[in-house]
């Protein structure tokens, strides 16, 4: 079974406009973190935001927020007020405790911001 | 955020031929670093975790003979692709983790081309 799933491979929003990645996870570890990095065509991994899973309140940075509903094992992630250069594309990742500090990625979704 | 860096950005090589990737952390000293393979439009794959003076653990499937990992401080792992062939061909990135921290941050990766 898939640990990470994106199910959006392309997402469009227009500029200033809020958007929402979906990812949903798969784990049994009790503790787990969650993560969210941005790949432009360029290649390098930005990281944006990261949700621990006892962490109480949703992570926040910027104009990116981070859904956490655990019971759901989504971890959502809202861009408020798109710009041109948030056009990419969009990683969820998660790290669990019993994998020790490897990542996997889910597929990606590919964010254009239209103008 | 802390900074990675890898060198070279670009490579072209003949098939046959060994080619030398660093990856360094340039503020921080990395306890672990990770090196990832990724294939146009999909996501990444982890080929190994390279800890500090020890030697590296490879995912399932990464041949350890032809992708060799050094971590020979705790600001440097290289990765060397030994006689390359054409399906070496990728975009590969690393990434390091501050101490027991959670987050992974990536250099900005080397597209190798083997013809």
């Amino acid at each position: 079974a898939q640990k990470i799933t994106q199910t959006q491979p392309g997402m469009f929003v227009q500029e200033k406009e809020a958007v929402t990645l979906d990812c949903t996870y798969d784990t049994s570890d009790p503790s787990y973190g969650l993560f969210w990095y941005k790949q432009p065509s360029s290649g390098e991994m930005i990281f944006l935001i990261y949700q621990g899973s006892y962490d109480q309140q949703n992570a926040t940075e910027g104009r990116y927020s981070l859904n956490f509903q655990k019971a759901r094992k989504s971890a959502n992630l809202v861009i408020s007020a798109s710009q041109l250069g948030d056009s990419a594309m969009y990683f969820c990742a998660m790290r669990e405790e019993t994998s020790g500090s490897r990542l996997t990625f889910g597929e990606g979704t590919q964010l254009t911001v239209n103008p | 955020g802390a900074v990675v860096s890898q060198h070279p950005s670009r490579v072209i090589c003949k098939s046959g031929t060994s080619v030398k990737i660093e990856c360094r952390s340039l503020d921080f000293q990395a306890t672990t670093m990770f090196w990832y393979r990724q294939f146009p439009k999909q996501s990444l794959m982890l080929m190994a975790t390279s800890n500090e003076g020890s030697k590296a653990t490879y995912e399932q499937g990464v041949e350890k003979d032809k992708f060799l990992i050094n971590h020979a401080s705790l600001t440097l792992s290289t990765l060397t692709v030994t006689s390359a062939h054409p399906e070496d061909s990728s975009f590969y990135i690393c990434s390091a983790r501050v101490g027991g921290a959670a987050t992974q941050y990536f250099g900005p990766g080397t597209r190798l081309l083997v013809l």
